[in-house]
């Protein structure tokens, strides 16, 4: 059981260029989100899912597309680098949405744009 | 939209002693969250609070759930070195906010031996 798994750990962008970062979780869980972490700011909600097909826009989507195909999956992608999202970004899922149970994070992707 | 504010930035203590930090919100939540990041790590789970008025422990670690459902506390008895982190507070509101958590700034701690 390897609970949330993010790929890469680290990234090193030019300005403009695009990547998707990857989540997996292998916990059945129909939750799954995704933050971004900079100092002093704590964690922000970029996008969610609620399940299989269905996404939603957190605090600060823009520049950020998702999409969840699969249960297990929830790759982010980057359409057009900038500065501005050099940054940690966590992967979570969770069973109930927070409720009885808290969200399980992945152990993060630095990015850096250049 | 929802803010939390948590306080204090951060904390500067010996080993042994107890820490207390809290967090406020603009807004209800029906559920208040507790995390711990470790340098280079996801935030861990630590306390789940599910209720108003609710008080729950887990090890040296206590965490309440105010009564008005906008603020928290979580405190920390007899503090070791390991306890060093950066702790996080978040809360989830109810309708159409399900899913989705509120996090505060964070409390790192410091943990002289």
């Amino acid at each position: 059981n390897a609970g949330v798994t993010q790929t890469p750990k680290f990234q090193v962008l030019k300005t403009g260029q695009s990547m998707t970062l990857q989540c997996a979780q292998d916990m059945n869980h129909e939750y799954m989100s995704w933050y971004r972490q900079d100092p002093g700011m704590g964690l922000r909600l970029i996008h969610y899912s609620v399940g299989a097909g269905i996404t939603d826009q957190g605090e600060v989507p823009n520049g950020y597309n998702v999409s969840r195909s699969t249960t297990e999956d929830f790759p982010l992608r980057l359409l057009s680098a900038a500065p501005s999202q050099t940054s940690v970004y966590f992967c979570a899922s969770s069973v109930t949405g927070g409720f009885r149970g808290g969200y399980t994070f992945g152990s993060g992707t630095r990015l850096t744009v250049v | 939209g929802q803010q939390l504010n948590q306080s204090p930035q951060s904390m500067f203590i010996q080993e042994g002693e107890d820490v207390s930090m809290n967090c406020t919100s603009s807004s209800i939540f029906n559920t208040w969250l507790w995390y711990k990041q470790d340098p280079g790590e996801g935030p861990v789970l630590l306390i789940a609070l599910y209720k108003a008025g609710e008080l729950t422990s887990n090890g040296r670690l206590t965490a309440q759930f105010g009564i008005t459902r906008k603020d928290s506390f979580l405190n920390i008895s007899a503090s070791i070195p390991s306890d060093v982190g950066i702790y996080f507070c978040a809360g989830q509101a109810g309708g159409t906010s399900y899913g989705k958590l509120t996090f505060g700034q964070g409390t790192i701690l410091t943990v002289h031996p």
